[in-house]
């Protein structure tokens, strides 16, 4: 069974940092592309970045390019996204997701974690 | 940038098919999927490839995609099924999501 976990989310002031982690289980963690999706409350889903099989590629949306980095420790089935320089609009439930199966066609996320709170606020 | 259209909203009767657009440019030169959100839980993958069901998902839902409009359908639509649909394309590397549409059964 396909298992994703997220941890390290919670309350930081303007201007702080974060360490987001999602440990995964029940597939070949090194044989998927994985993805960090955010929802702010109320509001849509957005894709913040993104990471490739072997960790080489990596995609961020502007909204967070110079101040998220995402990374995976294969050794460790475990992805992360560190968040540094937080602004109140960073506040949002963070999702880790896995990208359906590569020899399909298209572009899909077949497994969603529980999601994490980030809640940036003095 | 790829932008995605959805209804804020759409009403339906119990037993009664459901279908939610979802409009973007060219979107027959794309793949459509579709994610069920309940409140307080994370989406789900309903439909992926313009009109494939995941392993688990019920035969009521369904999914086309033609033209500039993808659609989701739920045929005899039960009171569980409401939720937030969103659609989502993939475009020159980038992911897009709709909006969203609030599925309600009354």
């Amino acid at each position: 069974e396909v298992q994703l976990l997220e941890s390290g989310g919670g309350l930081v002031q303007p201007g702080g940092s974060l360490r987001l982690s999602c440990a995964a289980s029940g597939f070949t963690f090194s044989s998927y592309a994985m993805s960090w999706v955010r929802q702010a409350p109320g509001k849509g889903l957005e894709r913040v970045s993104a990471i490739s099989r072997s960790g080489g590629s990596t995609y961020y949306a502007d909204s967070v390019k110079g101040r998220f980095t995402i990374s995976r420790d294969i050794s460790k089935n475990t992805l992360y996204l560190q968040m540094n320089s937080l602004r109140a609009e960073d506040t949002a439930v963070y999702y880790c997701a896995k990208k359906g199966d590569s020899s399909s066609a298209g572009y899909y996320f077949d497994y969603w974690g529980q999601g994490t709170l980030v809640t940036v606020s003095s | 940038s790829y932008e995605l259209t959805q209804p804020p909203s759409v009403s339906v009767s119990p037993g009664q098919t459901a279908s939610i657009t979802c409009s973007g440019d060219k979107w027959g030169d794309k793949y459509a999927c579709w994610y069920q959100q309940k409140p307080g839980q994370s989406p789900v993958l309903v439909i992926y490839q313009d009109s494939k069901r995941p392993s688990g998902i019920p035969e009521r839902f369904s999914g086309s995609n033609s033209g500039n409009t993808a659609t989701l359908t739920i045929s005899g639509t039960q009171a569980m099924d409401e939720a937030d649909y969103y659609c989502q394309a993939w475009d020159t590397s980038t992911v897009v999501f709709g909006g969203g549409t609030k599925l309600t059964v009354l």
